[in-house]
């Protein structure tokens, strides 16, 4: 079975601070995508990165980087110098191969960042 | 902005009725999936269409149906509602059908709220 767990609910940090949000998946499968989305008070959901099972480099994106640990399934995504605009519920999600095109999602981190 | 558009943005009903999501997905995109985010449930896969066939299917009730017309527009009828169905829906859509879907590129979503 699939499945992805961000254990931390709400996180709150004041402006400036790193802050680093866990996600741990679970699959049999050797080929699968990670991601992460990003859900601002909006609503909407935005995509943030996409990452294939084969590919262990860290990716960094201005403020953002991501850490992909296969020998944790974990795919750790921190903010660096955070800012209030970061306040959002973020999500990690999973697509394998036997899943085949669904994407499940974690119950996601709700990130409050405080000025 | 995603550009997959979602109607109607709200909509407010009362037990036992019928109601119809639309979703018209990005330009391009031949893959459509509905989502269901409620508080205790996260956000659940639905379904899934690609070029007007079902591809995938997740947690989607009977009460529940979905199609893919020809100009790739889809739309989610929710019937009999309950209390319990009253949740964000999301449409997303993507390129490709399989595993190498890439992101998900998700619209502002429909709240509906059951009466």
């Amino acid at each position: 079975a699939q499945k992805v767990t961000q254990a931390q609910t709400e996180i709150s940090v004041v402006e400036k601070e790193d802050v680093t949000l866990d996600c741990v998946y679970e699959t049999r499968d050797t080929t699968y995508y990670l991601f992460w989305y990003k859900q601002p008070p909006s609503g909407e959901l935005v995509f943030l990165i996409r990452r294939n099972s084969f590919d262990e480099q860290n990716e960094i994106s201005g403020r953002y980087s991501w850490n992909f640990q296969k020998s944790t399934s974990s795919f750790n995504f921190t903010i660096t110098a955070s800012q209030v605009v970061d306040s959002a519920v973020y999500f990690c999600a999973l697509s394998t191969y036997s899943s085949a095109s669904k994407i499940i999602f974690g119950s996601g981190t709700r990130l409050s960042i405080r000025p | 902005d995603s550009g997959v558009t979602q109607t109607p943005k709200h909509l407010i009903t009362a037990t036992g009725q019928r109601v119809t999501l639309r979703c018209s997905p990005r330009s391009g995109d031949l893959s459509v999936y509905w989502y269901q985010q409620s508080l205790d449930q996260g956000l659940q896969f639905l379904i899934q269409y690609y070029n007007g066939e079902e591809r995938a299917k997740g947690n989607i009730l009977e009460r529940f149906s979905a199609q893919q017309f020809p100009d790739l527009h889809s739309e989610l009828n929710l019937s009999s509602l309950e209390l319990g169905d009253s949740a964000l829906y999301f449409c997303a859509s993507s390129a490709a059908g399989g595993l190498n879907t890439g992101e998900l590129f998700f619209g502002e979503g429909s709240r509906l709220t059951v009466l």
